[in-house]
């Protein structure tokens, strides 16, 4: 049981170039949540999916699309980096539907990129 | 909207002292309180939590009770050790899911 993982651990983008992170979990989760974490400013939500099929934007999402492939997996793509974008990546996952006003998060490793 | 205030850091403490850091927020509706905690380079991980006024949560020596008349979270432990050094984040959440985070509050524990 891994629980979420994401990859890569380690990006380093030059202006103006593409990525996708990818991120999964094994636990069955409803939800899942792409997040960046900058010094200073705490956890900031990019995208979140309530469920398999929906994305919504969350508090940052300008510069990001997402992905929810299936069940198991949400991708975060950066269509054209820019340095604003140099962050710590977390995706999470939390098990409760859509309403549910308590949910516990189960967050991933983490993906560091940075924007030259 | 939904906001939560933690005292700023870093804390540096000897190992065995007390430790307390503050958490209030606003919300509007009940919201479940949580404290999380990240190890050096890991992703966050549920330490404790509390779902309504009164509760108090508790996990690995540290605790926190939800106070509705002051709208705060504090967490506390009695006796920290050098294996908690760590960056501790103070959430709540209420509806649709959407989890909002204090801004962390580093822990230094020294021997």
């Amino acid at each position: 049981n891994a629980g979420v993982t994401q990859t890569p651990k380690f990006q380093v983008l030059k202006t103006g170039q593409s990525m996708t992170l990818q991120c999964a979990q094994d636990m069955n989760h409803n939800s899942m949540y792409w997040y960046r974490q900058d010094p200073g400013m705490g956890l900031r939500l990019i995208y979140y999916s309530a469920s398999e099929g929906t994305t919504d934007k969350g508090e940052v999402p300008n510069g990001y699309n997402v992905s929810r492939l299936n069940k198991r997996e949400f991708s975060l793509r950066l269509e054209s980096a820019a340095p604003s974008q140099t962050s710590v990546y977390f995706c999470a996952s939390s098990e409760r539907g859509w309403g549910e006003s308590y949910n516990e998060q189960f967050f991933g490793p983490g993906t560091r990129l940075t924007v030259l | 909207g939904n906001s939560v205030t933690q005292m700023e850091g870093p804390v540096t403490l000897s190992e065995e002292a007390f430790l307390t850091i503050n958490c209030t927020y606003t919300a509007t509706g009940y919201p479940s309180l949580f404290w999380y905690v990240q190890y050096p380079g890991e992703g966050l991980q549920l330490l404790l939590k509390a779902t309504k006024a009164d509760d108090k949560g508790s996990n690995k020596g540290f605790e926190a009770t939800y106070r509705k008349e002051t709208t705060s979270f504090h967490l506390e432990k009695g006796s920290v050790q050098v294996s908690d050094s760590a960056v501790y984040f103070c959430a709540l959440g209420g509806g649709y899911q959407k989890v909002t985070f204090g801004t962390g509050t580093k822990l230094q524990v020294i021997p």
